[in-house]
């Protein structure tokens, strides 16, 4: 039983680029949430599929955008690119019951790496 | 913002130690997890803990949920060179019916020397 699966696993860009990550989510999961961790602190929230449509948003500008696809995974898509974007990007999928409290499962990120 | 703030932040103590780490919002939360990440790795979830005063085991470790459901510990006994990693706590709080989200803890790296 495969568990959430990210890729690229490391990527160096440049400043004002694009790029664009994947997650495969947990087998029987349907929720894709995406966390940005920074070195030396906790993740946080960047927003949250399910359904493919984005349920929920943290703090983070346009320039971050998602995508959720049929089959439940997803990408994440960041356009011009600074270096404070640099940082370890992690997605954990879930399974949307009745209520929530349901554990997430955490790939083991992309690092990106902005010059 | 609903923060978290864990301490200490950094924790080094020798192997057979007991140690507490705690977290700690003004805000309520539906739910609170506690995770360990090892460097390289995603964190892996250890406990989620939903009604206020609960208390759960897992071997040496245990945790518990504040009466208010504003604030966690966790408590390891006796640790290991294997319990070294970052250990993070996330509140959860959902949004009407549409979604959750996690808020993480700064985070709390131990080393445990053997």
């Amino acid at each position: 039983d495969a568990g959430v699966t990210q890729s690229p696993t490391h990527l160096i860009k440049t400043r004002g680029q694009q790029v664009t990550l994947r997650c495969s989510p947990k087998s029987g999961h349907d929720t894709v949430s995406w966390y940005q961790q920074a070195l030396g602190q906790g993740p946080q929230f960047i927003f949250q599929y399910y359904e493919e449509e984005e349920r929920q948003r943290g703090n983070f500008p346009d320039r971050f955008s998602g995508h959720q696809f049929p089959n439940y995974s997803s990408e994440l898509n960041v356009n011009a690119l600074l270096l404070g974007d640099s940082a370890l990007y992690l997605c954990a999928s879930s399974r949307r019951l009745q209520g929530f409290n349901q554990p997430q499962h955490f790939g083991d990120g992309t690092r990106l790496s902005i010059l | 913002t609903q923060l978290l703030e864990q301490s200490p932040q950094f924790l080094s103590i020798q192997e057979g130690e007991n140690l507490t780490v705690y977290c700690n919002s003004s805000s309520v939360f539906s739910s609170l997890q506690w995770y360990r990440q090892e460097p390289g790795e995603g964190p892996v979830l250890l406990v989620t803990v939903v009604t206020g005063g609960e208390v759960k085991k897992l071997k040496r470790l245990t945790f518990q949920f504040g009466d208010a459901r504003k604030d966690s510990s966790l408590h390891i006994t006796a640790a290991q060179p294997g319990d070294t990693g970052l250990y993070l706590c996330a509140g959860e709080d959902i949004w009407a019916n549409t979604g959750n989200q996690f808020y993480f803890g700064t985070g709390t790296s131990l080393t445990v020397i053997p």
